[in-house]
């Protein structure tokens, strides 16, 4: 039973144009929800977050909107960059006994291309 | 800060064999994490620490794995014995832990672990 999903694995995009990754939840206890970056040979690095009691978060170029009803989050990208071709990981947190554990999704592939 | 520091980065062995990983969290967190990536279950949390005690090892897949954080600057995951499929990245992560910014987890490059 996977609690967070990702059902795009890849998505391709032209740069200077808008990339949007989609994320579905399950459980409703969830209260934050992260996005992270990954490139090769790398671990995943933190993007950004949002609060469940908030609906929209912006830093830059990306934004995350978060949709409690649907169960549903988006990370919106604009204008998309070669350097953001990754792997993105949407992640959804819950406390456990002092500390936030952290329940992924399978990733999106994001390709920008020139 | 140098980040989450895990070695070896690249682990082969022979089936059977005992395999040890390390990680060295972020100076000040209170939080530990093991992870597991594959490419049919993904990122699968495997163990945490709070503090240096376990608190959810409930990801861990068998009692061939084991987890040890013996002090707040040192952690291992060992197999024994390791089967091919064991071999998976293998990523270490620490957080601050008990804070409203706690969820932020800082990850380590991986071990590449390959079982043959």
């Amino acid at each position: 039973d996977q609690q967070v999903k990702q059902n795009s694995p890849s998505l391709s995009v032209q740069e200077g144009r808008i990339s949007i990754l989609n994320c579905d939840y399950t459980n409703s206890m969830f209260d934050y929800f992260l996005w992270y970056k990954k490139y090769p040979a790398e671990g995943p690095t933190f993007l950004i977050s949002i609060s469940s009691i908030k609906d929209k978060n912006e830093d830059g170029r990306f934004t995350v909107f978060l949709n409690k009803s649907a169960k549903h989050l988006s990370l919106h990208i604009v204008p998309s960059q070669p350097g953001d071709s990754a792997v993105y990981f949407c992640a959804a947190s819950a406390q456990f006994q002092g500390a936030q554990k952290l329940v992924f999704g399978q990733g999106t592939r994001l390709t920008i291309n020139p | 800060d140098a980040g989450v520091i895990q070695s070896p980065r690249h682990e082969v062995t022979e089936m059977g064999q005992e395999v040890t990983l390390r990680c060295k969290p972020i100076s000040g967190h209170n939080s530990l994490f093991w992870y597991r990536q594959t490419m049919m279950r993904g990122l699968e949390l495997l163990i945490y620490f709070n503090n240096n005690v376990p608190i959810d090892d409930s990801g861990m897949p068998e009692d061939r794995f084991s987890a040890k954080m013996p002090n707040a600057s040192f952690s291992t995951l060992k197999i024994q014995p390791s089967e091919p499929r064991d071999s998976a990245v293998y990523f270490c992560a620490s957080s601050l832990g008990g804070t409203d910014s706690s969820y932020e987890q800082y990850f380590g490059p991986g071990t590449r672990l390959t079982v043959t």
